[in-house]
């Protein structure tokens, strides 16, 4: 069975950063472009970046280029978000999704002072 | 970037026929088609159907979808309570190189 467990949400200061991390199992986790999708409270489903396989491609959603990046580790079967210079409006929960067929229970982040 | 455009609401009634609807351009919808997720207040999406109209194990058959030009649809018959949720597509932009989002549609079964 699929599983995917996101963690390292909080509340972080405008400016400041917080690292992501999903943890995956039950699948061949190499063989999947992964994905973070954001939700804002009360708001629609927003897609954040994904990564190919051996995370030689990286694609980002324009509002967050140049400060957040994706990364991954086949080896521990893990998804990464680091995500700096945060603002009020990256707040919204964080799903690791693996490509959209499979989705974690996300993790909240909340920016505020 | 630009999303895909759906209907904020609709509501029909119980045991009726519901299609849903998704318009994007040529370089997303018209290109590889919509993939549809539903969400219940409080969980994460649940993926409904494949942008390829193939539907992932356990989805009810009463759920199909189509596509006509840069149109993707999806119908529910037979409705029932649990259909009641928020339906997202989504869709592969191939010029903008993002996967983009409808803003959802909240379904109400009367």
């Amino acid at each position: 069975e699929v599983h995917l467990v996101e963690s390292g949400g909080g509340l972080v200061q405008p400016g400041g950063s917080l690292r992501l991390s999903c943890a995956a199992s039950g699948f061949t986790f190499s063989s999947h472009w992964m994905t973070w999708v954001r939700q804002a409270p009360g708001k629609g489903l927003e897609w954040v970046a994904n990564i190919k396989q051996d995370g030689g491609d990286r694609f980002y959603v324009d509002s967050v280029k140049g400060r957040f990046t994706i990364s991954r580790d086949n080896a521990k079967n893990s998804l990464y978000l680091q995500m700096n210079s945060l603002r009020a409006e990256d707040t919204a929960i964080y799903y690791c999704a693996r490509d959209l067929d499979f989705w974690g229970q996300g993790t909240l982040v909340t920016v505020s002072s | 970037q630009a999303g895909l455009t759906q209907p904020p609401s609709v509501s029909k009634d119980l045991r009726q026929t519901v299609t849903l609807t998704c318009t994007g351009n040529s370089n997303n919808v018209g290109n590889q088609g919509a993939a549809w997720l539903q969400q219940y207040q409080g969980h994460p999406p649940k993926l409904l159907s494949y942008r390829n109209h193939n539907r992932p194990s356990g989805i009810s058959e009463r759920l199909s979808t189509s596509r006509s030009g840069n149109t993707a649809s999806l119908t529910i018959t037979g409705l029932q309570p649990e259909d009641e949720a928020d339906y997202y597509c989504s869709a592969w932009d191939s010029s903008l190189s993002a996967w983009v989002f409808g803003g959802g549609t909240k379904l109400t079964v009367l």
